[in-house]
């Protein structure tokens, strides 16, 4: 039921990019994507509503396939600061609730 | 704007004894909120979430329990403590769209 991410970490080097996918076993209404300072709350970064959609985010986007339920995270040209770890968040229609992916440590090396 | 006010930061409790942890939001009405629970380097797990006042629906079985006495104070207790009760609690409220969390409790039983 938890979505699954990967990979579970990965390691950049500044300016490279990265992609973070997510994958439900459950069909999809929306999924949400956040990152996680080390002993910080998450913090929310985009929501994706339709199939196929593509938001940004400074130099992070991501796109919706609703029909593969799969989500991925692209990010672009790593800062420093986009180091932490990235968990998508799946919203299964009227639930409300927003269930966790596994997550994926990033950590951006100058 | 909106705010979210959790607290206590840090808590450290023995076994058996009990918990009560407080949550509320500022700037808002009929949030939906949640709690969630982090243990150390793994994912958030959904423990209780609310729609409305008194409304509360649990997600896993367990010694804690939630109550939402007031329609932006959402509270999280235990009669008594596990050593499993240990991990990163965190209340989160959403109008609709991202989800914002509080800043979080870091409860250590002992």
């Amino acid at each position: 039921q938890q979505p699954v991410q990967s990979p579970q970490a990965v390691i950049l080097r500044e300016g490279e990019d990265a992609v973070i996918n997510c994958s439900s076993s459950k069909a999809l209404y929306s999924v949400h994507w956040y990152r996680q300072k080390h002993g910080e709350a998450p913090v929310f970064l985009m929501i994706l509503l339709k199939g196929g959609e593509q938001k940004g985010h400074e130099k992070i986007s991501a796109s919706f396939n609703e029909k593969k339920q799969q989500s991925s995270l692209y990010l672009t040209a790593s800062q420093l600061s986009y180091s932490g770890t990235y968990f998508c968040g799946t919203w299964a229609g009227a639930t409300n609730k927003l269930i966790f992916g596994t997550g994926t440590l990033l950590a951006v090396q100058p | 704007s909106q705010t979210i006010h959790q607290w206590p930061a840090t808590l450290v409790q023995p076994v058996g004894s009990p918990l009560s942890l407080e949550c509320t939001v500022e700037g808002t009405s009929n949030p939906n909120l949640y709690w969630y629970r982090q243990a150390a380097g793994r994912g958030l797990q959904l423990l209780f979430y609310s729609v409305g006042i008194g409304q509360i629906s649990s997600e896993v079985p367990q010694n804690l329990s939630a109550s939402r006495p007031q329609d932006r104070q959402f509270i999280l207790s235990s009669k008594k403590l596990l050593l499993s009760d240990s991990g990163f609690y965190l209340c989160a409220w959403t109008g609709g769209y991202g989800y914002t969390f509080g800043s979080g409790t870091r409860l250590t039983v002992v």
